[in-house]
């Protein structure tokens, strides 16, 4: 499994754009880029999920470079709601466990 | 659906007892995942299945865990015995094939004293 690397923590005031980065230098040809979302106290939550270029959602945007080495995951216009820790995973589309890192803790600030 | 449920959301336990945890997976996903998370060591993979046939146990810590899934519908991760450094939140999830969104359940708070 290729190994992620993102930032341990951010914070954001209410009303701006969240970039959050991840490195993934050695994603295999057949890696898709995943993010989930994990709130206190509960289980994460599956956000987007991309190969190539440009993936967006209802929630967020992914963007992933030609290269595929990195990710980078936008959250629009944050609210204190957004607060949560963020994961970036890769690894196959569907079939392979998923290995969660450490993540990212966002904290979204009045 | 009703989503993943797990049985119990907390269990207080003294050392040594046996801890059973349980988990019904969403029909119709064939993978089913037990996850614990802590503090100290995030989120770690304990042990998945594939249609009820269990594919790698390697994260499981030792040999006091065990899981099963006697079925489709039904899987437990047992501890026994259990010890203080046992205590964490462990989940449970399941996805279909091919589907890149796993869902988890809310989890079962265990603490040992």
């Amino acid at each position: 499994l290729a190994k992620t690397t993102q930032p341990i923590s951010m914070d954001s005031y209410e009303g701006q754009e969240v970039n959050i980065t991840c490195s993934h230098n050695n994603i295999a040809t057949n890696d898709y880029i995943t993010w989930y979302q994990q709130f206190p106290s509960q289980g994460p939550r599956f956000i987007i999920q991309g190969y190539k270029t440009k993936v967006t959602n209802e929630v967020a945007s992914l963007f992933i470079p030609a290269d595929r080495k990195s990710s980078t995951l936008s959250l629009p216009r944050v609210s204190l709601s957004d607060t949560a820790v963020y994961y970036c995973l890769v690894g196959d589309k569907g079939n392979t466990p998923l290995v969660f890192g450490k993540g990212t803790r966002l904290s979204v600030i009045a | 659906d009703a989503g993943v449920i797990q049985s119990p959301r907390h269990e207080v336990t003294e050392m040594g007892q046996e801890v059973t945890l349980r988990c019904k997976p969403i029909s119709g996903h064939d993978y089913l995942f037990w996850y614990r998370q802590t503090m100290m060591r995030g989120l770690e993979l304990l042990i998945y299945f594939n249609n009820n046939v269990p594919i790698d146990d390697s994260g499981m810590p030792e040999d006091r865990f065990s899981a099963k899934m006697p079925n489709a519908s039904f899987s437990t991760l047992k501890i026994q015995p259990s010890e203080p450094r046992d205590s964490a939140v462990y989940f449970c999830a399941s996805r279909k094939t091919g589907n890149p969104e796993a869902f988890f359940g809310q989890g079962t708070r265990l603490t040992v004293v």
